[in-house]
């Protein structure tokens, strides 16, 4: 099986960065996802990693290392509509379908 | 960009009774389609996978005889939850998997399913 775990909540301030860790356990990874979701809506995808390294888009930026089973979000200037859940989830090969499975998320609050 | 359209948005309904949710792929041709139950504070548990003109494939303790799939073309999946009891109040998201992108899974909109 595979096992996602990434921490429950956080808080950042306004203007400040903040990294969101994911750390797994997968045979056959082939691929780690973060998505963003606001609160009773869908979840919006943010990045996607299946190589070791550092993908920048704009304030969000994700990186991955295969090796340690590792990866995190950064994301820069936070702004207030920045709270929200952030999901990570990996896909592996031998999953039927190739289907995601999803870490808990972390709750991400942004303060003034 | 791929599309998945999900209807209801949320439906509240009586003890005992079935709800139907459908996901339509609006621009692309869905041939796998994910359903995925998200109770509140916590993440998204895969209850279900189901291909097109196949039967779904379900996820350790999700009971197919309660929760029905339907893939019956490449565009349409259904998921009826029958005799729905309060339990089963929670959120629901279906995802198709849209083979033009690595990275390419769209999500509908969710369903908020509320059983009084």
């Amino acid at each position: 099986g595979q096992n996602i775990d990434q921490p429950t909540e956080m808080t950042a301030t306004e203007g400040a960065i903040v990294q969101i860790n994911c750390t797994y356990q997968t045979s056959g990874f082939n691929g780690l996802f973060w998505y963003q979701q606001h609160a009773g809506e869908a979840p919006t995808f943010l990045s996607y990693n299946v190589l070791d390294g550092l993908e920048e888009k704009g304030r969000f930026s994700s990186f991955l290392s295969r090796s340690k089973g590792y990866s995190y979000l950064l994301l820069k200037e936070l702004q207030m509509k920045d709270s929200a859940s952030y999901l990570c989830a990996v896909r592996a090969k031998h999953n039927a379908g190739n289907m995601l499975t999803f870490g808990g998320g972390t709750r991400l609050m942004v303060k003034p | 960009g791929a599309v998945v359209s999900q209807h209801p948005s949320w439906v509240i309904c009586k003890s005992g009774t079935s709800v139907k949710i459908e996901c339509r792929s609006l621009d692309f041709q869905a041939t796998t389609m994910f359903w995925y139950r998200q109770f509140p504070k916590q993440s998204l548990m895969l209850m279900a996978t189901s291909n097109e003109g196949s039967k779904a494939t379900y996820e350790q303790g999700v009971e197919k005889d309660k929760f029905l799939i339907n893939h019956a073309s490449l565009t349409l999946s259904t998921l009826t939850v029958t005799s729905a009891h309060p339990e089963d109040s929670s959120f629901y998201i279906c995802s198709a998997r849209d083979f033009g992108t690595a990275y390419g899974y769209t999500f509908g909109s969710g369903t908020r399913l509320t059983v009084v």
